[in-house]
């Protein structure tokens, strides 16, 4: 059971390609992140929303955009992608602020990209 | 740098015991987590540690030491459904609070 809801479950798109990922959390939360997660590597943290606002970006290149139009829901939009971007992409939630640093990620199912 | 290792992949026996190593060298240290990951699911949240020594959880502990950046998570009586990747993270003391991850340890459990 989770109450981090991810869609799609799959995703195969051409590098021409526009589309979007979207996450939804019931818990209440206040901070979102979205995750690469490639195989036999660690988790890469993309982008970072605490209370609707970005805290976080690392590096991630400009053909990913995030979007967080309120503390529920969180959406990635993709274009032109790269065969490499390929990986399963995880959105999570927690408690937000200074006061969560103890606060355990929920992670959604995540959305199995491939790039042809 | 920031660094965490964990074994690559272990195999135990169903009803055993195993135990999963991590070692990290971060900026900080804000606390240690352990997460279990299923096949094509979500990770889920297994157990938290920020003081030196043993958490314990039913089956799962998971151990602590901060002087050594060393933590092993503890499992007992090992089931089938074990069988999962363990992913170790250390949330560091930058302004955000991040985590830093492992690549995880792939559980395999024989009959």
């Amino acid at each position: 059971e989770t109450g981090v809801t991810q869609t799609p479950r799959h995703l195969v798109m051409g590098m021409t390609n526009k589309k979007s990922l979207k996450c939804e959390q019931h818990l209440g939360h206040n901070a979102m992140y979205w995750y690469k997660q490639s195989a036999k590597k660690p988790l890469e943290l993309m982008f970072v929303y605490n209370f609707k606002e970005q805290t976080e970006n690392n590096s991630v290149p400009s053909r990913f955009s995030p979007e967080c139009p309120n503390s529920s829901h969180l959406f990635l939009h993709l274009h032109t992608l790269q065969p490499e971007d390929s990986a399963l992409y995880l959105c999570a939630s927690s408690q937000g602020g200074t006061g969560g640093y103890n606060s355990p990620l929920h992670f959604g199912n995540g959305t199995r990209l491939t790039v042809t | 740098g920031q660094n965490i290792d964990q074994p690559t992949e272990m195999t135990a026996t169903e009803g055993a015991i195993v135990q999963i190593n991590c070692t990290y060298q971060t900026s900080g240290f804000n606390g240690l987590f352990w997460y279990q990951q299923h096949a094509g699911e979500a990770p889920t949240f297994l157990s938290y540690n920020v003081l030196d020594g043993l958490e314990e959880k039913g089956r799962f502990s998971s151990f602590l030491s901060r002087s050594k950046g060393y933590s092993y998570l503890l499992l007992k009586e090992l089931q089938m459904k074990d069988s999962a990747s363990y992913l170790c993270a250390v949330r560091v003391q930058d302004s955000n609070y991040q985590l830093i991850w492992g690549a995880g340890t792939k559980l395999i459990i024989k009959p």
